[in-house]
């Protein structure tokens, strides 16, 4: 079993739309938890960071937490074009190692 | 912001032939990161680096090997580039902790003909 599980799409949705990503783990161990955006031919680019249960938001991004069940999601409101990338979860364990999902992959249609 | 440079973006090279992938950050990091990306495997990471030549082997650190002279460049060397190893080569940076995302360059695209 992957420490972290994503699907990997490919998701497409309508310009406007609220997507939702999500990402599964099966260490009670990771304790910080990331969301990257990666555009074709490009590198990782940090979306948002948290390291406690509950949600962050930042403009038309929230990130969501829920260590109980060990399910992070990232909510994107008003999805727009430029939005379609491949969206990467990732945590950190308490001994400072990194695990990362496999990348979903989104499209926005005009 | 900060800022992760990789000298190359795109780079072919041979069979057997010694690569040289460099990676420079410019906010006094000190951890460093090399990762392969491939599709449907994700990010594999290969070798890090805490501080200036200190050095870790990641998941997969066979047939390369890495320097870290000084504290902003970290460079990874492919020692005899075979086929296996094209791919996309990430470089990260950090700061050290927890809750402290890595910064990811713009990636090589590396093709070994």
């Amino acid at each position: 079993q992957k420490e972290v599980e994503q699907d990997p799409g490919p998701l497409s949705v309508p310009e406007g739309a609220i997507v939702s990503l999500n990402c599964t783990y099966s260490n009670s161990a990771f304790q910080y938890f990331m969301w990257y955006r990666q555009y074709s031919r490009k590198g990782p680019e940090l979306l948002m960071y948290t390291y406690s249960s509950g949600n962050k938001e930042d403009g038309r991004f929230t990130a969501q937490v829920d260590k109980s069940s060990k399910y992070i999601s990232l909510f994107i409101r008003d999805s727009q074009p430029s939005d379609s990338a491949t969206y990467l979860c990732a945590m950190e364990n308490t001994g400072n190692q990194f695990y990362f999902g496999t990348g979903t992959s989104l499209t926005v249609i005009p | 912001d900060v800022k992760v440079t990789q000298s190359s973006r795109y780079l072919v090279k041979r069979t057997g032939e010694k690569v040289f992938l460099e990676c420079v950050q410019d906010m006094d990091h000190e951890n460093m990161f090399w990762y392969r990306q491939d599709p449907g495997l994700g990010l594999r990471l290969i070798y890090f680096s805490y501080d200036v030549k200190m050095k870790e082997k990641g998941d997969i650190p066979e047939g390369y090997s890495v320097s870290r002279e000084k504290k902003e460049r970290f460079s990874l060397i492919l020692e005899s580039a075979s086929t296996n190893q094209t791919s996309m080569y990430l470089c990260a940076s950090r700061i050290p902790g927890g809750n402290q995302p890595q910064h990811f360059g713009d990636g090589t695209r590396l093709s070994i003909l």
